[in-house]
């Protein structure tokens, strides 16, 4: 089936813009994750989603840093007044509570660079 | 919240070598530890993982050890392959809706032929 897919691959903006990147998780994963990875550095948790619960946003570095997931499906994080430290790549994860419980299938990202 | 540390942060072998790396948790409510890997410009992959009820578990050259009682797990590869070469990251996860998973910081594994 269908993996996680995210929007857009790549995306250029100038410092200052919003962005908003999507993340379609597979269908009926009712956990979701967003992480940041600078270049050559490990995953920073940003925020989850599970199920109709209230979203864990202890990770989310500034009240520039928003996401929602409508429907418990699809999410969307948006970035607000952009800077050049928010470069990096963004990933998307989901999981079930099926078999195998708890493993997370990432999306290939997006790759937000802030000029 | 759960901790997850990771060790070492970058580990060089020689091909056919062996190769651990080493994690500890904090919190014993996680009772599920993948591990997944990461090649360079690729998203990361579930490779192996473990259940809090089992105390081993092995796939080919690689396999998992869980010491609950210590709070730590372990990766083990055997003879290593330059395909090998990747950032390798635990985590450890809550019961499905309990809490979120947890990484560890990554071990870039450096396999030389």
């Amino acid at each position: 089936g269908a993996g996680v897919s995210q929007s857009p691959s790549n995306k250029v903006t100038e410092k200052g813009k919003d962005v908003e990147l999507r993340c379609d998780p597979i269908s009926g994963h009712t956990a979701l994750y967003w992480y940041r990875q600078s270049l050559g550095q490990g995953l920073e948790f940003l925020i989850y989603f599970q199920g109709n619960s209230a979203p864990d946003k202890s990770g989310l570095p500034s009240d520039r840093f928003s996401a929602e997931r409508t429907g418990g499906s699809v999410s969307t994080l948006t970035i607000q007044r952009t800077q050049q430290e928010d470069s990096a790549v963004y990933l998307c994860a989901s999981s079930s509570i099926g078999s195998p419980q708890g493993t997370q299938y990432f999306g290939p990202g997006t790759r937000l660079l802030v000029l | 919240g759960e901790n997850v540390e990771q060790h070492p942060s970058t580990l060089s072998v020689q091909e056919g070598d062996s190769a651990v790396i080493k994690c500890t948790y904090s919190d014993s409510a996680s009772n599920y530890f993948p591990w997944y890997k990461q090649e360079l410009g690729k998203r990361p992959q579930l490779i192996i993982d473990i259940r809090s009820n089992v105390g081993e578990k092995k796939d080919q050259r690689i396999a998992v050890t869980l010491n609950k009682t210590a709070k730590h797990f372990s990766l083990h590869i055997t003879e290593t392959q330059p395909e090998d070469s990747a950032v390798y990251f635990c985590a450890a996860s809550m019961p499905l809706g309990a809490g979120k998973s947890t990484f560890g910081d990554g071990t870039t594994l450096t396999v030389k032929p």
